[in-house]
């Protein structure tokens, strides 16, 4: 099966640099998004690991380790539009039954 | 290219009633999944279609169907409403489903409140 977790909730500061952690247990794997969906809206896609290590865009990066089914999504430099939830989600193999399956999701607070 | 679109974006039923939920996916698209989100149980998937054939179907009762059309628009529909099925249901579309690379796009959602 899939199994994901995420902090529920985190908040930071205008201008600081936050980690949201994701780890996950899976039967096998075929890489890791990452997505940020502001209150109300459609999530929208971030990121993409596949292979372990970083991968930077602009302010923001994803990290992967496939041995320790772990991720992180760092946010530098935070604006209070980055005020969102982020979701991690595993694309599974593809005999699993569904093509993606998200954590429940991290509601990241911005404040000035 | 516009984006997924889902009509309509809010509805309100009461419950016993049912509900038809459109979906268009970007143009190109042949992968459609669907996605049922509330506060406490997060994205959950429905279901997912690929050229008009339901591929994969999640944990939910059979009060939830869907269908895919040639043009790859896809509808859901929800029977005898309950309580619990108020949520936003989001439908995702992406190219193929080979690449495990391809990501999904989101549509705006349509907010469903039974009363």
């Amino acid at each position: 099966g899939q199994n994901i977790d995420q902090p529920t909730e985190m908040t930071a500061t205008e201008g600081a640099i936050v980690q949201i952690n994701c780890t996950y247990q899976t039967s096998g794997f075929n890489g890791l998004f990452w997505y940020q969906q502001h209150a109300g809206e459609a999530p929208t896609f971030l990121s993409y690991n596949v292979l372990d290590g970083l991968e930077e865009k602009g302010r923001f990066s994803s990290f992967l380790s496939r041995s320790k089914g772990y991720s992180y999504l760092l946010l530098k430099e935070l604006q209070m539009k980055d005020s969102a939830s982020y979701l991690c989600a595993v694309r599974p193999p593809d005999n699993y039954g569904q093509n993606f399956v998200f954590g429940p999701g991290t509601r990241l607070s911005v404040l000035p | 290219k516009a984006g997924v679109t889902q009509t309509p974006r809010y509805l309100i039923k009461t419950r016993g009633q049912q509900v038809t939920l459109s979906c268009s996916p970007i143009s190109g698209h042949r992968s459609v999944s669907w996605y049922q989100q509330t506060p406490g149980q997060g994205l959950q998937f429905l279901f997912e279609y690929f050229s008009e054939t339901q591929r994969n179907k999640g944990n939910f009762p059979g009060r939830f169907s869907g269908r895919q059309f040639s043009n790859s628009r896809s509808e859901m529909n929800v029977s005898t409403l309950e309580l619990g099925d108020s949520a936003l249901y989001l439908c995702a579309s992406s190219p193929t489903r080979g690449s495990a690379a391809d990501t999904q796009y989101f549509g705006p959602g349509t907010r469903l409140t039974v009363l």
